[in-house]
């Protein structure tokens, strides 16, 4: 079985543009996590997608957008990036309640 | 509000020596608690989940929990560390409230193991 994938692996900006980043679930998993791990900070959750539904969010600016499209694949869309942006994003998908994770993008602005 | 409590940042023990990395949690209902492992450039995987059924959990790799109530602890414990478990561990909690599996991590342990 597939692990969650996510691409890119590394993606660099400068502040003011705009980053996507990229996640496709295990199959038959249904619920896509986003979370930010950032320097000094810890992991924190960032959004909750299910069934194409955007479910919950964490205390990130709406700038931390994203969509679920019909395969449950899931995109993470950072507008208006700033320096502190900068941190590893990583997708977690579940059927039931224990996540899996993948390994990450790791997002540079500059 | 659900939240773990890491209680060390750094933990460094010898090959072959065993490992206790601490956890102490706060939940107003009965937790689900997992301990996930993250590798230098890698992702999370998760070394075992308690989700109140035995108290004494077993994980991948010889890693182990025990949930005590009481103590409103989940400590990791493994009998004899290797060079290879050298990494980062955090302790998680899911947050049901809201309808919502958000996990909400530990500032994490760093396990260093040397020769």
């Amino acid at each position: 079985e597939a692990g969650v994938t996510q691409s890119p692996t590394h993606l660099i900006k400068t502040r003011g543009q705009q980053a996507t980043l990229r996640c496709s679930p295990i199959s038959g998993h249904t619920s896509v996590y986003w979370y930010q791990q950032a320097l000094g900070l810890g992991l924190q959750f960032l959004l909750w997608y299910d069934e194409g539904e955007e479910r919950n969010r964490g205390n990130f600016p709406p700038r931390f957008s994203g969509r679920q499209f019909p395969n449950y694949s899931s995109e993470l869309n950072v507008n208006a990036l700033e320096l502190e942006d900068s941190a590893l994003y990583l997708c977690a998908s579940t059927r039931t309640y224990e996540q899996y994770f993948g390994p990450g993008t790791r997002l540079t602005v500059t | 509000a659900q939240s773990v409590t890491q209680l060390d940042s750094h933990v460094s023990v010898s090959e072959g020596t065993p490992v206790l990395l601490r956890c102490n949690y706060s939940s107003s209902y009965s937790p689900s608690l997992f301990w996930y492992v993250q590798h230098p450039n890698k992702g999370l995987q998760l070394l075992l989940k308690y989700t109140s059924a035995a108290t004494l959990v077993k994980g991948i790799n010889g890693f182990e929990a025990e949930f005590k109530k009481s103590e409103t602890s989940f400590h990791l414990t493994k009998p004899s560390a290797h060079m290879s478990d050298a990494a980062e561990y955090f302790c998680v909690v899911s947050d049901r409230a809201g309808n919502t599996d958000k996990l909400i991590f530990g500032t994490g342990t760093r396990l260093q193991v040397f020769p």
